[in-house]
């Protein structure tokens, strides 16, 4: 069974921090990481499908990268916002996604 | 139009009832998608629809039944259901890899 690992658990910083998380998964038959910001009454929002090895992506303050041979991503935001607050969820695959549990980041103004 | 529309946003319905869910997407997307996602857990995967066929059932039970009538609409027929069901249901469609989810039907089985 794939396992998508996610951490931390949940995650509450001050506005103005930057953080970052981290998304685990087996770096065999990898095809493509994805990650989502979802808010809550909101549908699930598209950040970035990452496909090759070292991968860097970035959309305003929110940048994530890849590394396909150890397994992980890692998801940073800089200078965090409360808009920012949000569960923030990687996602493996192509047309079967594969969720990880998410990370729920607060921030407090 | 860029979203995926998802009707009603909430449903409770009894054990013997039939019910549907609807999901609407008009950006021309082949691929077509139900998730579950049950409280504290990550989304799963229910079916997959391309091009209009059933292309992946994850082993749904039977009183799920999905329906694809074209290639902008995607039914979810209940029938029969039980309570442990009640989660929330979320559409999404994709091209060339990435998915748009609705915001879910919240079902809630009494």
């Amino acid at each position: 069974i794939l396992n998508v690992e996610q951490s931390p658990q949940s995650l509450h910083v001050q506005e103005g921090d930057s953080t970052n998380f981290t998304c685990s998964f087996p770096s065999s038959n990898f095809y493509a990481l994805h990650w989502y910001r979802w808010e809550t009454a909101k549908s699930p929002e598209a950040l970035f499908v990452m496909t090759l090895n070292g991968d860097e992506k970035k959309k305003g303050r929110i940048s994530a990268t890849l590394n396909t041979k150890e397994g992980y991503s890692y998801l940073y935001i800089k200078g965090s916002q409360p808009e920012d607050s949000a569960t923030y969820l990687c996602a493996l695959g192509a047309d079967k996604l594969i969720f990880g549990t998410g990370t729920r980041l607060q921030v407090f103004p | 139009d860029t979203e995926v529309t998802q009707t009603p946003k909430h449903l409770v319905m009894g054990m013997t009832n039939k019910k549907s869910l609807k999901c609407e997407q008009h950006m021309g997307h082949r691929a077509m998608y139900w998730y579950k996602q049950k409280a504290k857990k990550p989304p799963e995967l229910m079916f997959v629809y391309s091009y209009e066929k059933l292309s992946i059932n994850e082993s749904v039970p039977s009183r799920f039944s999905p329906e694809c009538p074209n290639s902008s609409l995607l039914n979810l027929h209940l029938h029969a259901l039980q309570p442990e069901d009640s989660a929330l249901y979320l559409c999404a469609s994709s091209q060339e890899g990435q998915l748009i989810f609705g915001s879910g039907t919240r079902l809630t089985v009494v």
